[in-house]
């Protein structure tokens, strides 16, 4: 089935520690997000990329990482991870020319619990 | 700053009619999306305006009024599975995506 699979699903973690969430799509999409979405805040724009081998940085994006080494994947990585990261992180693509003009396809989601 | 103002909860009946309304103050437009999230699980796509007027698909409208920085989200015949949270979002002018805190709907029998 086509889309974008994010894994873990979730993932409790000791703070300090290094975290990668993967994300991978079969839709070809050029630009592909990752999000936070924390409860009573619209969703967060941590890193994007338009296409492969370019990266930008969203809203929040200090304390993540994210490399675009193909079009299919698009890891995020906490590289020492805190508490005030705790939150559900949503990776997404698009197959839009204009940047956030089309539909975002979103994968089901990571639960991250940083202790 | 930049502003998208939805409630935070309503609450319909089975087989009513609803409308959420999403508000926005941003640097300029460049189209409005509404998404739709249950819980626990991705949001996925209902609908995107950029023209002023409605928009309907199926029992899902979608208005848009950019003169008054306005839209709403227009939900017929209400079914249980219609319970989520609708999230509206704003593209400005420099094409940066703007999301609102979402609107939790409560469909009761």
């Amino acid at each position: 089935i086509a889309g974008i699979t994010q894994a873990p699903t979730s993932q409790i973690l000791a703070a300090g520690r290094r975290m990668t969430l993967r994300c991978t799509q079969d839709m070809r999409h050029n630009a592909m997000y990752w999000y936070r979405q924390d409860l009573g805040l619209g969703l967060r724009l941590i890193h994007y990329s338009n296409t492969a081998g370019t990266t930008g940085k969203g809203e929040v994006p200090d304390g993540y990482s994210v490399s675009r080494a193909n079009t299919d994947d698009f890891p995020l990585t906490l590289a020492s991870a805190v508490p005030s990261q705790t939150s559900v992180y949503f990776c997404a693509s698009s197959d839009s020319e204009a940047f956030n003009t089309g539909e975002l396809f979103f994968g089901e989601g990571s639960r991250l619990t940083v202790l | 700053g930049q502003n998208i103002d939805q409630p935070t909860e309503m609450t319909a009946t089975e087989g009513a009619i609803v409308q959420i309304n999403c508000t926005y103050q941003t640097s300029g437009f460049n189209g409005l999306f509404w998404y739709q999230q249950h819980a626990g699980e991705a949001p996925t796509f209902l609908s995107y305006n950029v023209l002023d007027g409605l928009e309907e698909k199926g029992r899902f409208s979608s208005f848009l009024s950019r003169s008054k920085g306005y839209s709403y989200l227009l939900l017929k015949e209400l079914q249980m599975k219609d319970s989520a949270s609708y999230l509206c979002a704003v593209v400005d002018s420099n094409y940066q995506l703007i999301w609102g805190a979402g609107t939790k709907l409560i469909i009761k029998p």
